[in-house]
């Protein structure tokens, strides 16, 4: 079983504040993934990440950036919060793949972020 | 343009009978489909996969069902238990510009009652 973490579980905070979400992962795992869901709809990929140093955006247009300074360790930074940024953010991780083969990406608890 | 549909966005089963979960797709360079079951308050856990190369994959009380040709799958529980009772995604994956990304669908509540 995976063992991935966030932090905060929730924030609420007021808009024009700089928030980081946590995402920590102690399975050693090269891919870290970010998504964000809003309630009853799918999990959107906003940002992904091959491994240290590497950041990549993904389907879904965010405002947000990542960075990959350590393998366990994949934060997403909203510079200046709006409330269109009220939604869900779920952050995951998987080991390193090989073309064909199925990988597992194992999910965070999330963190619910309400935008005032 | 969404490519992967659930479009059951709620369903309720009595205990011990089967709980049919359904979810279509519109990709055809998806190679791999899978459903993750969700709990309020926590992330997505894995549940079941199958590969595009199946047409069935069962693991204990979970089976999954492709229908290519139809683009179709489906998750089978049986016997349904109250621990069922969560939020069930359907997600297909693909290799895209050398990264393997899955794409989710809605959800389906799924709701077991004793």
């Amino acid at each position: 079983e995976a063992d991935i973490y966030q932090t905060p579980r929730y924030l609420v905070i007021g808009t024009g504040k700089k928030i980081t979400l946590e995402c920590s992962q102690t399975m050693g795992h090269d891919k870290m993934y970010w998504y964000q869901q809003d309630p009853g709809m799918e999990l959107h990929l906003i940002h992904y990440s091959y491994g240290v140093n590497s950041t990549e955006k993904g389907d879904l247009s965010s405002e947000s950036t990542v960075s990959r300074i350590r393998t366990e360790h994949f934060p997403l930074t909203l510079e200046s919060a709006r409330p269109s940024h009220t939604s869900q953010y779920l952050c995951a991780s998987s080991e390193s793949w090989d073309r064909g083969k199925m990988e597992t990406q194992y999910f965070g608890p999330g963190t619910r972020l309400l935008v005032l | 343009d969404q490519q992967v549909k659930q479009n059951s966005p709620s369903l309720s089963v009595q205990e011990g009978r089967i709980s049919i979960l359904n979810c279509d797709y519109t990709n055809s360079m998806f190679d791999y489909f899978l459903w993750y079951k969700k709990y309020p308050a926590e992330g997505p856990t894995f549940l079941i996969s199958i590969s595009s190369i199946k047409d069935k994959n069962e693991d204990g009380r979970f089976t999954v069902f492709l229908n290519k040709s139809a683009k179709h799958l489906s998750l089978h529980i049986v016997p349904s238990q109250p621990g069922d009772s969560a939020v069930y995604f359907c997600a297909a994956k693909r290799i895209i510009q050398g990264a393997q990304k899955l794409v989710f669908g809605q959800g389906t509540r799924l709701t077991i009652n004793p």
